[in-house]
């Protein structure tokens, strides 16, 4: 079965501070991995997917199929990026996401 | 194009008391899927559906039920209501593919007392 871990349930930094939030995952397949992210009052929404290879917010986040990893990192955290960060893991068949516990990212001055 | 669209916002039920979460897409999505938001375990899937009369149990099916007529709707039912589903549920839409994203409606925050 398909596990998504993250480590931190809270990560606090101060504003321009270097940003890396943690997802481990454990699947036999070929996975595909998401980071969704929910600010403050507003619904989740997706952030970035790893087929993509964009930066999305000055995010970015690499798959490393050895370590099955796919830690968010950014270089400089900036106040708005405060939110709850969700690694999620997508699996072939029926489309179904699972979703890790999720960091409390809290950017201060 | 409203997107998911959950209703109601927020309810408060009775230890058993029944009640449907209501959930609408207008995107033409065949996946749709309800999840629960439990502090410190994240979302859970509840149950989930690939298409019109198709549905399967997710993680935490217990105590709820799910039906799909139409693409667009998705409703959850909670049969007996009891503390422990106390929790904000969201609802899903995707289209069906491994590489696509979700679209999330804005949850409803439901307490059981």
């Amino acid at each position: 079965a398909q596990r998504v871990t993250q480590p931190e349930k809270l990560l606090s930094v101060f504003k321009g501070a270097p940003v890396e939030l943690k997802c481990n995952y454990s699947y036999s397949g070929s996975p595909e991995l998401f980071w969704y992210v929910q600010y403050s009052r507003q619904r989740l929404q997706l952030l970035l997917r790893h087929i993509s290879r964009e930066s999305i917010k000055g995010f970015t986040a690499d798959l490393n199929k050895g370590e099955t990893s796919f830690h968010l990192k950014k270089p400089f955290a900036q106040e708005e990026d405060s939110a709850m960060y969700y690694c999620a893991l997508r699996t072939g068949t029926a489309s179904k996401l699972t979703f890790g516990t999720g960091t409390r990212l809290q950017v201060t001055l | 194009n409203a997107g998911v669209t959950q209703t109601p916002k927020f309810q408060v039920l009775k230890t058993g008391q029944s009640m449907t979460l209501q959930c609408a897409q207008d995107m033409n999505h065949e996946y749709m899927s309800w999840y629960r938001q439990d502090p410190g375990m994240g979302l859970r899937l509840i149950h989930y559906s690939v298409g019109a009369g198709i549905t399967d149990q997710g993680e935490v099916p217990n105590g709820y039920n799910v039906s799909r007529s139409t693409t667009e709707d998705f409703p959850l039912r909670l049969l007996s209501a009891a503390p422990s589903q106390t929790s904000v549920y969201f609802c899903a839409s995707s289209l069906t593919g491994v590489t696509t994203e979700a679209f999330f409606g804005q949850g409803t925050r439901l307490t059981v007392v």
